[in-house]
């Protein structure tokens, strides 16, 4: 089973500033097989990221994907007030899928 | 537009069945999967399991398999989870959310509102 394990587990900055999420996995899970996804309080989870680095659809330019094997980032480039919530990476590379603990993002 | 609308809220008592529902629509619901997510109280998401609509080939969370069934009706476009005897610890927030890929290997997008669970004597 493949763990994931993203760092901090929260995240303090201020609107215009950079984040930068990471999201380590506990064995390779390729270059390809990676998503992210928002959580606001009281919201259902929304998808960000696919495939590492693929934005969904609506979703703005500040937010960008990387990494392979093990090693992947979220990165946020000029927070905006909206930005503020929690973040998940999600592999499914390697049976059972699995999320990651979550990322929080707070002024 | 595609839309996951699930079931209300419920509050059971330990031992009782309980099935909550997701109704899918704006898209061809038979030819993606559909998976359920786990979210206790202030803890992060937790994968249940998949079903595909077409031919209800269903797989489950191997470390929670046994503690509930995935079901579903294909012509009402709609996926079940089901607890034939609730506990305390199935309190949380239960997400459906359309599967991109096949059997695992692919994303999540949209997810259902949830429904909130609450096991109580």
């Amino acid at each position: 089973e493949v763990v994931l394990t993203q760092s901090p587990g929260t995240l303090s900055l201020s609107p215009g500033e950079r984040a930068t999420l990471s999201c380590r996995a506990s064995q390779s899970i390729g270059s390809r097989y990676l998503a992210w996804y928002q959580q606001k309080p009281g919201q259902a989870p929304r998808l960000l990221i696919s495939d590492v680095s693929d934005r969904a659809t609506g979703i703005p330019n500040r937010f960008s994907g990387s990494g392979s094997g093990t090693d992947f980032t979220l990165t946020i480039t000029r927070l905006e007030p909206e930005d503020f919530a929690v973040y998940y990476c999600h592999q499914y590379g390697g049976a059972p899928l699995s999320f990651g603990g979550g990322t929080k993002v707070e002024i | 537009e595609v839309r996951l609308v699930q079931s209300g809220a419920e509050l059971r008592k330990p031992g009782e069945s309980l099935r909550i529902s997701c109704r899918g629509s704006g898209y061809s619901f038979r030819t993606y999967w559909i998976a359920w997510v786990r979210q206790m109280p202030g803890k992060g998401l937790e994968w249940m399991g998949i079903i595909f609509p077409g031919d209800s080939d269903t797989r489950y969370s191997p470390s929670l398999q046994g503690q509930f069934t995935i079901s579903v009706d294909k012509s009402i476009n709609t996926a079940y989870l089901e607890w034939s005897s609730v506990k305390a610890s199935d309190t949380a927030i239960y997400y459906c959310a359309r599967h991109i890929g096949i059997a695992g290997t692919g994303w999540f997008d949209p997810w259902g509102q949830g429904t909130l669970v609450t096991v109580s004597s």
